[in-house]
């Protein structure tokens, strides 16, 4: 069984479009977040929810909202499209407690035409 | 500020050793991660640290300063499937995930 799993893992748009991806993770992690890597390869946090709550929210246009209906789920959905929104988007879930090793799904590659 | 340095890109030989250093200045530490990325895939758990030493783990091995803020991997017997990128990642006093930019390696014959 997949630990943390995206859909979908390629996304081809065109500008000015909506679309979400999807995540979910059968951990039983309370935290999951959401990880934009662009093509320079940095790993940036976009966002954090922890037992349906968001607690920290990078500097990213509200363009972008996560959604989360229950535990499990951490959905990122994106409004109105940009060019410099391709990228790679890693969505992870975090094991509580002081070790709090993080689990990666397979990434989702977000092109925008 | 919080900021993760590690080098861009390293080359190695197979079968050789190569170290990888990170340092860091945080607000806070609670342990320092090293994720294994191989091109197209998702990052996955090499090791932790949060005492002072090293630790080993067959090929590879981290070692950690705390009064320095200092880190590095030692990945020895290289072997072509290492190649990869490496990255380097501090949780903070709020226990938030700090990550560097990783170290691309690159394993030649």
């Amino acid at each position: 069984d997949t630990a943390v799993s995206q859909t979908p893992k390629y996304l081809v748009t065109q500008m000015g479009n909506d679309k979400s991806i999807k995540c979910e993770q059968n951990l039983g992690h309370d935290t999951m977040y959401w990880y934009k890597q662009d093509s320079k390869k940095f790993l940036k946090i976009m966002f954090s929810y922890n037992n349906k709550e968001l607690i920290i929210n990078e500097t990213v246009p509200n363009r972008f909202s996560p959604k989360s209906p229950d535990k499990a789920h951490l959905n990122l959905h994106i409004n109105s499209l940009e060019l410099g929104d391709s990228a790679v988007y890693f969505c992870a879930s975090q094991t509580s407690g002081v070790y709090n090793e993080q689990f990666f799904g397979p990434g989702t590659r977000l092109t925008v035409l | 500020g919080q900021n993760i340095d590690q080098p861009t890109e390293m080359t190695a030989t197979e079968g050789a050793i190569v170290q990888i250093n990170c340092t860091y200045q945080t607000s806070g530490f609670n342990g320092l991660f090293w994720y294994q990325q191989h091109a197209g895939e998702a990052p996955t758990f090499l090791s932790y640290n949060v005492l002072d030493g090293l630790e080993e783990k067959g090929r590879f091995s981290s070692f950690l300063s705390r009064s320095k803020g200092y880190s590095y991997l030692l990945l020895k017997e290289l072997q072509m499937k290492d190649s990869a990128s490496y990255l380097c990642a501090v949780l903070d006093s709020n226990y938030q995930l700090i990550w560097g930019a990783g170290t691309k390696l690159i394993i030649k014959p």
